[in-house]
């Protein structure tokens, strides 16, 4: 089998709970940042992302907060699915560099 | 947002050959990028590739172990040469197709290196 996520930190949560993945993130200059959601055997795959000029943006499901005073990110998605477990990528990015730097991820694991 | 098809989608190579992974995109972008995701690990850029110009690396990674070629804005090859074990890996590819849907990445080739 494919090994993404294998030395990750793992959250585990039951179907239909609340997830919150958490992310630091290192570069104060950084004013864009994407989080990704990658399944085994894939390439990691859009879920939402926010400009430095906004604390909170929600989509389906899911909403990513923003703290540029601690330098964190988050990403809660709301009643959890099967379908949900993955490894979940935070980026970040400087758009004036335009390098798209990953942190360390966190594999998500829901129980039906 | 932009269609990636990487190839191949994965190898399994001697030790001290070359490959090739090419990666083509549906419409034409500015910068293309690779990136390394070793087994169990987060991705890590190896380089910027621009057309018209040199690849631009990131430390720890250099261009005669990993020569990028971008003849077009809708094509980049990366090539890892003289592959040992420790280069076992996936290996992506991404474009700044930044629209609503972020940077977009290809699926990926998954390297085995024996």
């Amino acid at each position: 089998g494919e090994s993404v996520g294998l030395h990750l930190p793992t959250l585990s949560v039951q179907e239909g709970d609340n997830s919150i993945i958490n992310c630091a993130y290192s570069n104060s200059a950084s004013d864009y940042f994407i989080w990704y959601k990658q399944e085994s055997g894939k390439g990691p795959q859009f879920i939402i992302d926010i400009r430095s000029n906004m604390d909170k943006r929600q989509g389906q499901r899911v909403t990513v907060l923003l703290n540029k005073t601690v330098k964190h990110l988050s990403l809660q998605i709301a009643a959890t699915q099967p379908g949900d477990s993955a490894v979940y990528f935070c980026a970040e990015i400087d758009t004036g560099f335009q390098k798209l730097v990953f942190g360390t991820g966190t594999r998500l694991l829901v129980s039906p | 947002s932009a269609v990636i098809s990487q190839k191949p989608s994965r190898d399994i190579c001697q030790r001290g050959t070359s490959l090739t992974i090419q990666c083509q995109v549906d419409s034409q972008v500015t910068m293309m990028f690779w990136y390394r995701q070793q087994p169990g690990q987060s991705l890590t850029l190896i380089a910027t590739a621009n057309q018209g110009s040199e690849a631009t690396y990131e430390s720890g990674f250099v261009i005669d172990k990993f020569p990028i070629s971008r003849p077009n804005l809708t094509f980049s090859t990366l090539t890892v040469s003289n592959m040992s074990p420790e280069d076992s890996s996936i290996y992506l590819c991404s474009v700044d197709f930044v629209t609503n849907y972020g940077y977009t990445f290809g699926s990926g080739t998954r390297l085995t290196v024996v």
